[in-house]
């Protein structure tokens, strides 16, 4: 079972409005965390935002914010005021805490492409 | 400082060949993964390091990878008699510690292909 699920593969989004990047989990350990990265057409990955299982509050990292909804197992990215550089694949990732026997090895969703026009 | 860095950034061998791709992680930081990405797709976890030893070499797809870590920094996935599916991008990421929250760093990763 897919542990990690992005069901925009593709998204078009004009430049300025806020964009919504989808993704949900499965995990049956309490503690967790989850990530968001950017992979422009260069290759690089690039942390954006981190939420801990436990963490009462939505975290938020500039524009960018994630939308945590435990019980649905969501964590959504929201990106504020979307610009012309935004445009780039996004990944979501789970690392699952000690109860799991984990390395913490990050688990990957499939990516959401982004495009942002003018 | 300077992040992570892989080498070399392009390979293009032929199928049946040896390939040795390197990782140069943050200084100081002690664990130290390998992921494979292919075309579209997210990375897959293949072998993760805590020091000099390869704590998880789980996500090895099979014996003809391998990589070692042996003085606790610099590191080489080793690939040997490929295969035109190894095709892939091979992403090495670092990190402080293997807390929850503890961020990966990347590199640019090492775009392999095999003819």
């Amino acid at each position: 079972a897919q542990k990690i699920t992005q069901t925009q593969p593709g998204m078009f989004v004009q430049e300025k409005e806020a964009v919504t990047l989808d993704c949900t989990y499965d995990t049956s350990d309490p503690s967790y965390g989850l990530f968001w990265y950017k992979q422009p057409s260069s290759g690089e990955m690039i942390f954006l935002i981190y939420q801990g299982s436990y963490d009462q509050q939505n975290a938020t990292e500039g524009r960018y914010s994630l939308n945590f909804q435990k019980a649905r197992k969501s964590a959504n990215l929201v990106i504020s005021a979307s610009q012309l550089g935004d445009s780039a694949m996004y990944f979501c990732a789970m690392r699952e805490g000690p109860w799991m026997d984990s390395n913490y090895q990050l688990i990957w969703g499939a990516g959401t492409k982004l495009i942002i026009k003018p | 400082g300077a992040g992570v860095s892989q080498t070399p950034s392009n390979k293009v061998t032929e199928k049946g060949k040896y390939v040795e791709l390197r990782c140069d992680p943050i200084s100081g930081h002690t664990a130290l993964y390998w992921y494979r990405q292919s075309l579209g797709q997210g990375p897959e976890f293949l072998i993760y390091f805590q020091g000099t030893g390869a704590a998880d070499d789980s996500g090895l797809p099979n014996d003809r990878f391998f990589a070692v870590r042996p003085e606790g920094s610099v590191s080489t996935l080793k690939i040997q008699r490929t295969e035109r599916g190894d095709s892939a991008v091979y992403l090495c990421a670092s990190s402080q510690g293997t807390g929850l929250n503890n961020e990966q760093f990347f590199g640019p990763g090492t775009r392999l292909t095999v003819l």
